[in-house]
């Protein structure tokens, strides 16, 4: 059973550069979360996406948008980088019916803005 | 809004010791509410979890029960191992919406 995999692992941009982070759920998952977790930090919410539409979204400027795709995996796209946008990005799949609130993460995506 | 809080680290025991993390939380309605652990360089795993009050969720040795009337989730473990070494996170859920995480308290086992 694949649990929630993330690629690239690590990644290193410059200020004002684009960045897509890539996200495939646990199997027989359909709802994909994103958070960003800022060095010696909780995680903090950036958005939800279930049924290829963002469900909720936490308090990230525009400059953070994503994607849900039919096969239920998800990208995060992050434009116009800044150096405060490094952190480890996680994703985290649930699933809509049955124990919803239960979110499984994946090893998260190490962004470096320099 | 929602938020929990935790007990300030770093916390650092011996092997064997028993161990005892705090951890509050402000929501209104019913939260679940959980235990994440992450080691070094990797994500989250979730540890236990509960859903209603006075649940007691436990794992590999670990325990939190959901206490309503003190707002509270406290992560307790009778014998801590080195390799329990690790960042432990509180944090809260209510229906299928975000996840809202303590700050995290790291903790080091030293045999």
């Amino acid at each position: 059973d694949a649990g929630v995999t993330q690629s690239p692992t690590h990644l290193i941009k410059t200020r004002g550069q684009q960045v897509t982070l890539r996200c495939s759920p646990k199997s027989g998952h359909d709802t994909v979360s994103w958070y960003q977790q800022a060095l010696g930090q909780g995680p903090q919410f950036i958005f939800q996406y279930y049924e290829e539409e963002e469900r909720q979204r936490g308090n990230f400027p525009d400059r953070f948008s994503g994607h849900q795709f039919p096969n239920y995996s998800s990208e995060l796209n992050v434009n116009a980088l800044l150096l405060g946008d490094s952190a480890l990005y996680l994703c985290a799949s649930s699933l809509e019916t049955g124990q919803r609130y239960e979110q499984y993460f994946g090893p998260g995506t190490r962004l470096t803005v320099t | 809004g929602d938020s929990v809080t935790q007990m300030e680290g770093p916390v650092t025991l011996s092997e064997e010791a028993f161990l005892t993390i705090n951890c509050t939380y402000t929501a209104t309605g019913y939260p679940s509410l959980f235990w994440y652990v992450q080691y070094p360089g990797e994500g989250l795993q979730l540890l236990l979890k509960a859903t209603k009050a006075d649940d007691k969720g436990s794992n590999k040795g670990f325990e939190a029960t959901y206490r309503k009337e003190t707002t509270s989730f406290h992560l307790e473990k009778g014998s801590v191992q080195v390799s329990d070494s690790a960042v432990y996170f509180c944090a809260l859920i209510r229906g299928a919406q975000k996840l809202v995480f303590g700050q995290g308290t790291r903790l080091t086992i030293n045999p």
